[in-house]
């Protein structure tokens, strides 16, 4: 089962636009990750940020943690067309090891 | 530094037949995980090694199998292949096993027909 669910499913902007993604999740947690995947390929770790951490910023991202309402957002600021690509959360929920992926959110930046 | 290394990119088999797949961690990671993903949806996990063994598995039948070799590289066996087994496999490294950030190679895509 899914640990980790995105929403918007799809999301399409024009460039130079903010995108927000947003992740729930469902028990507790050490850490959340978002990782980006281009067209099929490998997954690239984008950040990570801890559960007593409440933002956290990486160039053009910025993350948010509400471990009270079990939910995460990534905002993509002045986005680009190397932007487009799926966007996922992941978990390692509880003391489990691995990690748990969302569905993930699609992200078109048309030029 | 190389970073996670899979063969092969492709893979074409048959219903019924087994495959192996490999992984080659970056250097100086330990653990290894696997994934499939179905296209369309997100990885789901199927093993975790670190220090040659298993430290997870997820929800996938007693057909697929893992190994970690000494040099920490790994294979993913699939036995009497389904057609739902067509995905793409993902190896992830780290230097860990505490559900860190993993390196991902970039797959293997694998097709049963």
């Amino acid at each position: 089962s899914q640990q980790g669910e995105e929403d918007p499913q799809a999301l399409s902007i024009q460039e130079g636009e903010n995108a927000t993604m947003n992740c729930s999740y469902k028990t507790s947690i050490n850490n959340l990750q978002w990782y980006r995947q281009n067209s099929g390929r490998g997954l690239v770790h984008l950040i990570l940020i801890r559960s007593n951490e409440r933002e956290k910023h990486s160039g053009r991202l910025r993350v948010t943690l509400d471990t009270s309402k079990k939910s995460s957002s990534l905002l993509i600021t002045a986005s680009r067309a190397a932007d487009t690509a799926s966007y996922f959360c992941a978990t390692p929920p509880g003391s489990a090891r691995q990690l748990t992926f969302g569905s993930g959110t699609q992200l078109t930046v048309l030029p | 530094d190389a970073g996670v290394t899979q063969s092969p990119t492709h893979l074409i088999k048959t219903r019924g037949q087994q495959v192996t797949l490999r992984c080659s961690p970056i250097s100086g990671h330990k653990s290894v995980s696997w994934y499939q993903q179905v296209l369309g949806q997100g990885p789901q996990f199927i093993f975790q090694y670190y220090e040659k063994e298993e430290r997870g598995r997820g929800n996938f039948p007693d057909r697929f199998s893992a190994r970690q070799f000494p040099n920490y590289s790994s294979e993913l066996n699939v036995n009497a292949l389904l057609l739902g087994d067509s995905a793409l496999y993902l190896c992830a490294s780290s230097l860990d096993s505490k559900g860190h950030e993993q390196y991902f190679g970039p797959g293997t895509r694998l097709t049963v027909t």
